[in-house]
């Protein structure tokens, strides 16, 4: 099993859709949670950053962490053409395992 | 400043060639970081420094050389690189590495240096 698994997509969603990203993770020693947005070329973004169980809101994102069940959570809400990238959870201990990454197309 | 600066931003060059990329961070980091990211792929580890020494490499080949002159710089030498080679490179920069992490390690990414090796 790997260590963290992440669905490819990619997920296609008319603007202003609420959109659901999950991750799911194997080490329960894992302590901190991460979702970074990558735009085509360039590097990833960091975008919420959460350490404990429970929901992050930060504007139209928020992030959810449920670490009995060994999953997180990335949702946008009214999402926009502009949100259309490749979303990768980050689950870590001392470095970072990355997430395959999830590619959303948010159409006008 | 939340800047991690990589350049070249584009970097093409010949298995003969030697060529380095170069990464600068002015936010007081004292871990830097380089990773390699093929096409639709995440990014996977190189290696890790903290306060400028050598904390992580993992298993890169010898025609990848790192260095960091100081606690802001970074570089990746390379030398005899061969067309698998071909990724977008990754800097990234955290607070502090640490092997038993608590909390708060956010990473900090670079646009990258996008690299053709014919």
């Amino acid at each position: 099993q790997k260590e963290v698994e992440q669905d490819p997509g990619p997920l296609s969603v008319p603007e202003g859709a609420i959109v659901s990203l999950n991750c799911t993770y194997s080490n329960s020693a894992f302590q901190y949670f991460m979702w970074y947005r990558q735009y085509s070329r360039k590097g990833p973004e960091l975008l919420m950053y959460t350490y404990s169980s429970g929901n992050k809101e930060d504007g139209r994102f928020t992030a959810q962490v449920d670490k009995s069940s060994k999953y997180i959570s990335l949702f946008i809400r009214d999402s926009q053409p502009s949100d259309s990238a490749t979303y990768l959870c980050a689950i870590g201990y001392s470095t970072l395992t990355f997430g395959k990454g999830t590619m959303l197309l948010v159409s006008p | 400043d939340t800047e991690v600066t990589q350049t070249p931003k584009h970097l093409v060059m010949g298995m003969t060639n030697k060529k380095s990329l170069k990464c600068e961070q002015h936010m007081g980091h004292r871990a830097m970081y380089w990773y390699k990211q093929k096409a639709k792929k995440p990014p996977e580890l190189m290696f890790v420094y903290s306060y400028e020494k050598l904390s992580i490499n993992e298993s890169v080949p010898s025609r990848f050389s790192p260095e960091c002159p100081n606690s802001s710089l970074l570089n990746l030498h390379l030398h005899a690189l061969q067309p698998e080679d071909s990724a977008l490179y990754l800097c990234a920069s955290s607070q502090v590495y640490k092997t038993q992490a608590v909390a708060n390690e956010k990473l900090f990414f670079g646009s990258g240096t996008q690299l053709s090796v014919l």
